[in-house]
């Protein structure tokens, strides 16, 4: 069955410091990988997706089949990046459901 | 125990049937939500409840209309189904108001294809 672990719940990092929110899955086949992200008093909102491998607002994520990692960074954080951090994976097909993490919340301190 | 729990997974139907999907939360949360993922696989909002009153309706047809029996539950009636309802609905449940940043839990989905 397919599953998507983010196993920190909350991670707490000082403004300037790199970030890196952990995503790991267990799928067999070629998954589409996600990381969704919500602001305080915003919609949840697609952050990326691995097939885009476009890097938005510093954040990149790189898809490792070997360790079945989707892991996003950021090399400097900002406070405006504190937020919920969700991981989701899907088959290919564009009908298939989202699979979600329980979600990391990130604390970016000045 | 599943925390957001949604049924059914599945529901294959005719077009202008009446359909229904149940959400139930045994988080104690305040708040539910309905989101529908689109062929793109964004996540969009569709209706969100805090203890039983409705905060967010977003723009949706009036075929769709969600009920809230108690904070526990949340249910997405669907009248008249058509073709473009086909999609994954999720139900998603926080503590409190998610904008004000808690963290959602989420449903398993619920496929619906309209035939």
């Amino acid at each position: 069955a397919q599953r998507v672990t983010q196993p920190e719940k909350l991670l707490s990092v000082f403004k300037g410091a790199p970030v890196e929110l952990k995503c790991n899955y267990s799928y067999s086949g070629s998954p589409e990988l996600f990381w969704y992200v919500q602001y305080s008093r915003q919609r949840l909102q697609l952050l990326l997706r691995h097939i885009s491998r476009e890097s938005i607002k510093g954040f990149t994520a790189d898809l490792n089949k070997g360790e079945t990692s989707f892991h996003l960074k950021k090399p400097f954080a900002q406070e405006e990046d504190s937020a919920m951090y969700y991981c989701a994976l899907s088959r290919p097909r564009n009908t298939d459901k989202l699979i979600f993490g329980t979600g990391t919340r990130l604390q970016v301190f000045p | 125990d599943t925390a957001v729990s949604q049924t059914p997974k599945y529901l294959v139907t005719q077009m202008g049937n009446d359909k229904s999907i149940k959400c139930e939360q045994n988080l104690g949360h305040d708040t539910m939500y309905w989101y529908k993922q689109d062929s793109k696989k964004f996540l969009k909002i569709m209706f969100s409840y805090n203890n039983k009153e409705l905060i967010i309706n977003e723009t949706v047809p009036n075929r769709f209309s969600p009920k809230s029996p108690d904070k526990a539950h949340l249910n997405l009636h669907i009248n008249s189904l058509e073709l473009g309802d086909s999609a994954v609905y999720f139900c998603a449940s926080s503590q409190d108001w998610a904008e004000t940043n808690e963290k959602l839990f989420f449903g398993s989905g619920t496929q619906l294809s309209v035939l």
